[in-house]
């Protein structure tokens, strides 16, 4: 059964103060893992794919990066509009053509001014 | 830029009584998702649309869950009887169709079974 765990549950931050969240992941084959940012009573929001270890994306302050069991989702110099719940998905290649995702349960992320 | 809408935002249900979620999925995609998020925990995966039939259902999909694609639009779950435990935010998503492509989400159907 594909696992996937985040950490820290939850991380406050000064604005301005860098940091990393971590994703561990469980999975028969990775096709791809997947981050997306979710605000309060909102729809998950796509940010990332990164299909390969080794594999880095960048948008604005944060960097998505991948390793053979876990991936980071570093944050540098985050602004309190970065405040939101981080959300790390895997999609299996033993999931045949259905490509569901696979979640955690987030971490939430508070940025303070 | 296209997105996945879904209705309607809010949805108060009686229990025993029958709901159906609404979703118009990104136009040119090809797969469709149902996932559903109970407060607090964890959005899990509850099933998958493909060439109009279901490609994969998760254990909560029980028989009183089905969906549907009623036209070349609209995507739509259906919840016969519902139990205080469907109380959850559910979640249309929809995907392109080459391997590893992400899924886009709508904003969600909060649903409230009382």
């Amino acid at each position: 059964e594909d696992q996937v765990t985040q950490s820290p549950e939850a991380l406050r931050l000064q604005e301005g103060e860098s940091s990393s969240l971590n994703c561990s992941y469980t999975v028969s084959g990775l096709r791809g893992l997947f981050w997306y940012r979710q605000d309060p009573g909102k729809g998950p929001e796509f940010l990332f794919t990164l299909y390969s270890a080794g594999e880095e994306k960048e948008k604005e302050r944060l960097k998505a990066t991948l390793t053979k069991k876990e991936s980071f989702l570093h944050i540098t110099a985050p602004k309190p509009e970065d405040s939101a719940t981080y959300l790390c998905a895997v999609q299996a290649v033993e999931g045949g053509s259905n490509y569901k995702l696979t979640f955690g349960k987030g971490t939430l992320l508070t940025v303070n001014p | 830029e296209p997105e996945v809408t879904q209705t309607p935002s809010h949805q108060v249900t009686q229990m025993g009584q029958e709901v159906i979620l609404r979703c118009v999925p990104i136009s040119n995609h090809l797969y469709f998702y149902w996932y559903r998020q109970i407060l607090g925990q964890k959005v899990e995966f509850l099933v998958s649309f493909y060439n109009n039939e279901i490609s994969e259902k998760s254990e909560i999909f029980d028989d009183q869950f089905s969906v549907e694609r009623p036209d070349g639009s609209n995507f739509t779950l259906k919840i016969r009887s519902t139990k205080l435990e469907d109380s959850a935010m559910y979640f249309c998503a929809s995907r392109g169709g080459k391997p590893g492509r992400e899924a886009f989400f709508g904003q969600g159907t909060r649903l409230t079974v009382v």
